[in-house]
């Protein structure tokens, strides 16, 4: 079974707007932290944002905001006023476990695009 | 923030070679590394967690004797793809956790083409 589940392979947003993607990841475990990366084309992973299992309070980094609904198992990536350069693979990823283990499990990717 | 390199960028290596592809951490000590594969359109999926001064811990389905891991130092993993195919041609990935943080920062990665 799936662990980290992206359902939309490919979003379209238009520039200055705000755009949801969403992930729901699958665990027992009580500790875990979940994750998202930006993927240009270029290759890279650039880390953007960080949710604990126990943090009560929604992340935000920016104007990258995680929408954390633990009953429902659900992470989404929240984008506020999208811009060109957002245009990238975008994947959702948990680490099972205290923070010291480490291992990250990753969704199959959203590929965001911006229209201007 | 923390910064992680890999070394080469990208490799063209012929069938039947080994490659040996580098991942540091250069302003933090890093214990524990670990290296992804990615295809093209696909996701990045696990192939080990390289452990200072231990053997690394291999994912299931991926052979520890085709792909060598060494974490000699604090902040140096090697990876070795050992007599690679051209079905071995991906980009590898590594990451690092920064001690005491949660994020975990990757390398810019390594696109192998294998003829």
């Amino acid at each position: 079974a799936q662990k980290i589940t992206q359902t939309q392979p490919g979003m379209f947003v238009q520039e200055k707007e705000a755009v949801t993607l969403d992930c729901t990841y699958d665990t027992s475990d009580q500790s875990y932290g979940l994750f998202w990366y930006k993927q240009p084309s270029s290759g890279e992973m650039i880390f953007l944002i960080y949710q604990g299992s126990y943090d009560e309070q929604n992340a935000t980094e920016g104007r990258y905001s995680l929408n954390f609904q633990k009953a429902r198992k659900s992470a989404n990536l929240v984008i506020s006023a999208s811009q060109l350069g957002d245009s990238a693979m975008y994947f959702c990823a948990m680490r099972e476990g205290p923070s010291n283990t480490g291992k990250l499990i990753f969704g199959q990717g959203t590929t965001l695009q911006v229209k201007p | 923030g923390a910064v992680v390199s890999q070394h080469p960028s990208w490799v063209i290596c012929k069938s039947g070679t080994s490659v040996k592809i580098e991942c540091r951490s250069l302003d933090f000590q890093a214990t524990t590394m670990f290296w992804y594969r990615q295809f093209p359109k696909q996701s990045l999926m696990l192939m080990a967690t390289s452990n200072e001064g231990s053997k690394a811990t291999y994912e299931q389905g991926v052979e520890k004797d085709k792909f060598l891991i060494n974490h000699a130092s604090l902040t140096l993993s090697t990876l070795t793809v050992t007599s690679a195919h051209p079905e071995d041609s991906s980009f590898y990935i590594c990451s690092a956790r920064v001690p005491g943080h949660n994020e975990q920062f990757f390398g810019p990665g390594t696109r192998l083409t294998v003829l």
